[in-house]
């Protein structure tokens, strides 16, 4: 079974500043699907970026970015400039290749943006 | 339209009663899922439909029974809960592996 590891329960940075969530993934799969989600208070959980393992390509949406290292199965997340709205629970999520579309998700990290 | 819309937003009920949550989206996925929050802790798969039939229970209780009428709506019918069972459920959708789309969730208290 995958498993997902997020190291750091709670982080915190002023807003403006580059944020690095780290995440780690365990797994005997070679094509599979990583996953950023963003959980606000609002509770809605939120996509913010999508990684396809067999593409070497780092995935980038607007301020945020992977670097997804197959090789150590590591996928973090920056946040470039952030801002007050990013403050959330961040989850990593993974997704195998055989069909069922099951998410397996990290613990979260909890990022809270400071004024 | 490009949501999953769940209701009720809040529901509290007693240990006695029953209850329905109802789950929508016409994105023309073809695979819904029910999952189970706890505060602070990450989102517990509990049932995947795919094609309108029940392919994943992550062996769930039967105080908790699944129900997918058509493409576009996922019930989950509640009976004789604990209290324990007071979560967030959120209901998601997918069309492959292009990641899922999340409804804002139900907040089930247990009385």
């Amino acid at each position: 079974a995958q498993t997902v590891t997020q190291s750091q329960p709670e982080m915190s940075v002023q807003d403006a500043e580059t944020v690095t969530l780290s995440c780690t993934y365990d797994t005997s799969e070679n094509n599979y699907y990583l996953f950023w989600y963003k959980q606000p208070p609002s509770r809605q959980m939120i996509l913010v970026i999508r990684q396809e393992a067999y593409k070497q390509q780092n995935a980038t949406e607007n301020r945020f970015s992977v670097n997804f290292q197959k090789a150590a199965k590591s996928f973090s997340l920056k946040i470039s400039d952030s801002q007050l709205g990013d403050t959330a629970m961040y989850f990593c999520a993974f997704m195998d290749n055989f069909g069922n579309e099951k998410l397996t998700f990290g613990t979260g990290t909890r990022l809270t943006i400071i004024p | 339209d490009t949501e999953v819309t769940q209701t009720p937003k809040h529901l509290v009920m007693g240990m006695t009663n029953k209850k329905s949550l109802k789950c929508e989206q016409h994105m023309g996925h073809r695979a819904m899922y029910w999952y189970k929050q706890k505060a602070k802790k990450p989102p517990e798969l509990m049932f995947v439909y795919s094609y309108e039939k029940l392919s994943i229970n992550e062996s769930v209780p039967s105080r908790f029974s699944p129900e997918c009428p058509n493409s576009s709506l996922l019930n989950l019918h509640l009976h004789a809960l604990q209290p324990e069972d007071s979560a967030l459920y959120l209901c998601a959708s997918t069309q492959g592996n292009y990641g899922y789309t999340f409804g804002s969730g139900t907040r089930l208290t247990v009385v």
